[in-house]
C-alpha cells in the first residue's frame, strides 16, 4: 500500500541549476506533507513542510509546491549545491495520527 | 543543538535471539517513535509512545516487539525472537508534542543484521 510514491529513484543535476523532486500521494486525508533529507549513516532530517490548505511554501533555496487536484507535490532546490547531494524522502501525515508515511526516496546527485 | 542518539550503530545477531535497541530522545520531548527501513524500501512507522504507553502502532509491530522507557532518558525497542526479515535500519525519533509530530527529530539509526 504505497500512499506516498516517489517514482524516480535517482536524479542528477548540474551544480547551480534547479533540482525538482516529485512525489505523488493517494490519500486525500493527509493534512501535512513533508520533505526529509538523508545523508549516509545519518537519520532523516526535516527540511520543509506544507499544509494541505496551501499550495506553496518557501524557505530559502527550498520551495515545495502542492497540487491537491493532481495529488502531487514537488520540491524545488535552486540553486543546487554540492551539499544537496543526499536522499530526499517525501512524507505525509494526518493530524489525527502519530505516524509519518514515507515515500521510498529519491537520490539526488549534484554534479560539478 | 540537542539531538536524538542511538546505540549501537550496528547490531549483528543470530535468528531467534533477543535484541534491544537503545535511544536517547531529546530531553524536553514527550513523544517518541520507532521507524524502520529495510534495505531498498521506504521508511516505515512502527510505534509511537507517550506518557509511558503506546499511543499508536503499525501492523508490523506484533507481539515480538515491545518498547519501554525504563528511566527518564532512554527509550528502547526490544525484539524478542529476531527473524531474518527484521534486518533493517531502525530509527528512533522524538517530538515535543503530537501536533508537532511532523517536525520529529530522527536519530542516526541502528543497523540490525539478523543472520
Amino acid at each position: 500500500d504505497q500512499q506516498v510514491k516517489q517514482n524516480s529513484p535517482s536524479l542528477s543535476v548540474q551544480e547551480g541549476r534547479i533540482s525538482i523532486l516529485n512525489c505523488d500521494y493517494t490519500n486525500s486525508m493527509f493534512d501535512y506533507f513533508l520533505w526529509y533529507k538523508k545523508y549516509p549513516a545519518e537519520g532523516p532530517t526535516f527540511l520543509i513542510s506544507i499544509s494541505s490548505i496551501k499550495d506553496k511554501n518557501e524557505d530559502g533555496r527550498f520551495t515545495v509546491f502542492l497540487n491537491k487536484s493532481a495529488k502531487h507535490l514537488s520540491l524545488h532546490i535552486v540553486p543546487s549545491q554540492p551539499g544537496d547531494s543526499a536522499v530526499y524522502f517525501c512524507a505525509a501525515l494526518q493530524n489525527r495520527d502519530d505516524k509519518i508515511i514515507f515515500g521510498k526516496g529519491t537520490r539526488l546527485h549534484i554534479l560539478p | 543543538e540537542p539531538e536524538v542518539t542511538q546505540t549501537p550503530s550496528h547490531q549483528v545477531t543470530q535468528m531467534g535471539q533477543e535484541v534491544i535497541l537503545r535511544c536517547v530522545p531529546i530531553s524536553n520531548h514527550l513523544y517518541f517513535y520507532w521507524y524502520r527501513q529495510i534495505l531498498g524500501q521506504k521508511v516505515e512507522f512502527l510505534v509511537s509512545f507517550y506518557n509511558n504507553e503506546i499511543s499508536e502502532k503499525s501492523e508490523i509491530f506484533d507481539d515480538q516487539f515491545s518498547v519501554e522507557r525504563p528511566d527518564g532518558s532512554n527509550f528502547t525497542l526490544k525484539i524478542r525472537s529476531t527473524k531474518l526479515e527484521d534486518s533493517a535500519m531502525y530509527f528512533c525519533a522524538s517530538s515535543h508534542d503530537q501536533i508537532l509530530a511532523r517536525f520529529a527529530d530522527f536519530g542516526p539509526g541502528t543497523r540490525l543484521t539478523v543472520l
